[in-house]
């Protein structure tokens, strides 16, 4: 079974620009989590998307935007970049009932000049 | 908001120490999950405690959970360098299991 894939997985990007992140989830997952990692500040939950429908949601700004279509793929949108919107941007997916474990995807290392 | 701590965030250790690594909560919890993330990689599930009181071992590897489900610990015996990485706690609330809680993770060092 293919695990998660993350795409892409370097970025670079300049402040004020918009960036796209995209995300499949296993085979017959229907949950995808989107996670935002920097050092020491471990994994900051954005949002989880399941059937379509966004189920949570973390503190972050209205520049954090993300979206699952039908086939359970996700893609999470970030504009008017930031320089502290530099970090590592991890999609989990999971089954989505309860108690399920989370696998995660390489990650899409984001850098902004 | 709702909070998972862990502790320590950072441990040194000599190969073959012991090692261990807790996890606090105030409100109940339903579950909790442990996981490790090497570094430059991304965290890979490790196992999952739901019952009270529960204990699971893998390897050297012993995981606990809490008679009253809110505080739970990894425990290592005779670290190795492939330990090396850093381990998060995660759950869900009791009231709420849908989302999930991290903890911040507690990054473990082993010389040689």
């Amino acid at each position: 079974k293919a695990g998660v894939t993350q795409t892409p997985r370097y970025l670079i990007k300049t402040r004020g620009q918009q960036v796209t992140l995209s995300c499949s989830p296993i085979s017959g997952h229907r949950s995808v989590s989107w996670y935002q990692q920097t050092p020491g500040q471990g994994l900051q939950f954005l949002f989880e998307y399941f059937s379509e429908t966004q189920r949570n949601k973390g503190n972050f700004p209205g520049r954090f935007s993300g979206r699952q279509f039908s086939n359970s793929r996700s893609e999470m949108n970030v504009s008017t970049l930031e320089l502290g919107d530099s970090a590592l941007y991890l999609c989990a997916s999971s089954l989505g009932t309860v108690n399920q474990p989370q696998h995660f995807g390489d990650g899409t290392r984001l850098s902004i000049l | 908001g709702q909070q998972v701590m862990q502790i320590p965030q950072y441990q040194h250790v000599q190969e073959g120490e012991d090692f261990t690594t807790y996890c606090n909560s105030s409100t109940t919890l339903s579950n909790i999950q442990w996981y490790k993330q090497r570094p430059g990689g991304h965290p890979v599930f490790l196992i999952q405690l739901v019952k009270s009181g529960e204990v699971k071992k893998q390897k050297r590897l012993t995981f606990q959970f809490g008679e009253a489900k809110k505080n739970s610990s990894l425990h290592i015996t005779a670290t190795q360098t492939t330990d090396v990485g850093t381990y998060f706690c995660a759950a869900h609330n009791a009231g709420n299991n849908r989302k999930l809680i991290w903890g911040l993770g507690t990054s473990l060092a082993v010389n040689p």
